[in-house]
């Protein structure tokens, strides 16, 4: 069974500072997203990485795939707090998505 | 592109009725879509993954004569929860594949329901 292993689950941080978040797999994903979900709304997708090494930028947001595809993570610079929400990940896997457990953040002001 | 809706956005029914849920991709097709299950504050779990034409493949716990799903087009899929009680009351997101072999899902805006 293919896991997603997200971490924190709960982060709570000042506007301006600068925050990580983990998925970390032993299993090895053809492809993994990154989604943001808002309460009582679905989840939007905010980037898919595919390559493994990858990195992609969506303006304070930084994506990063593991060399392997066996994990990635999410860096927010500066956060605001119109980036406070649920982030999660999800790999491609035997043609579902397994997701992560989640991660909320709160950035106050 | 790429857009994902569901009816009705939020039901509240009594114990022991049928509420059936819809999902429609709008601008693409979806050989395939997924139902998930979210409960507050946590992440979203796979109930069961709906084929267009062919019987869906439920995840295991899930109760397939419970939630019936149905997806009878390309653009539509349907949920239905059969006999609700207020252990059902819960946020169900559907998500739609691309038939152009792409993994990237889209997601559905969610339904909430509320069984009394």
């Amino acid at each position: 069974t293919q896991l997603l292993e997200q971490s924190p689950q709960f982060l709570s941080i000042q506007e301006g500072e600068n925050l990580t978040v983990y998925c970390n797999s032993s299993s090895v994903f053809s492809s993994l997203q990154w989604y943001r979900q808002e309460p009582g709304e679905g989840p939007v997708l905010l980037v898919t990485v595919v390559t493994g090494g990858e990195v992609k930028k969506l303006k304070r947001l930084t994506f990063q795939f593991g060399d392997a595809r066996k994990d990635s993570s999410l860096h927010i610079t500066a956060a605001q707090p119109g980036d406070t929400g649920l982030y999660l990940c999800a790999g491609s896997g035997g043609g579902k998505l397994i997701f992560g457990q989640g991660t909320e953040l709160s950035v106050k002001p | 592109g790429a857009v994902v809706s569901q009816h009705p956005s939020r039901v509240i029914c009594k114990s022991g009725t049928s509420v059936k849920i819809e999902c429609r991709s709008l601008d693409f097709q979806a050989t395939t879509m997924f139902w998930y299950r979210q409960f507050p504050k946590q992440s979203l779990m796979l109930m069961a993954t709906s084929n267009e034409g062919s019987k869906a493949t439920y995840e295991q716990g899930v109760e397939k004569d419970k939630f019936l799903i149905n997806h009878a087009s390309l653009t539509l899929s349907t949920l239905t929860v059969t006999s609700a009680h207020p252990e059902d009351s819960s946020f169900y997101i559907c998500s739609a594949k691309s038939d152009r072999g792409q993994e990237t899902q889209y997601f559905g805006p969610g339904t909430r329901l509320l069984v009394l």
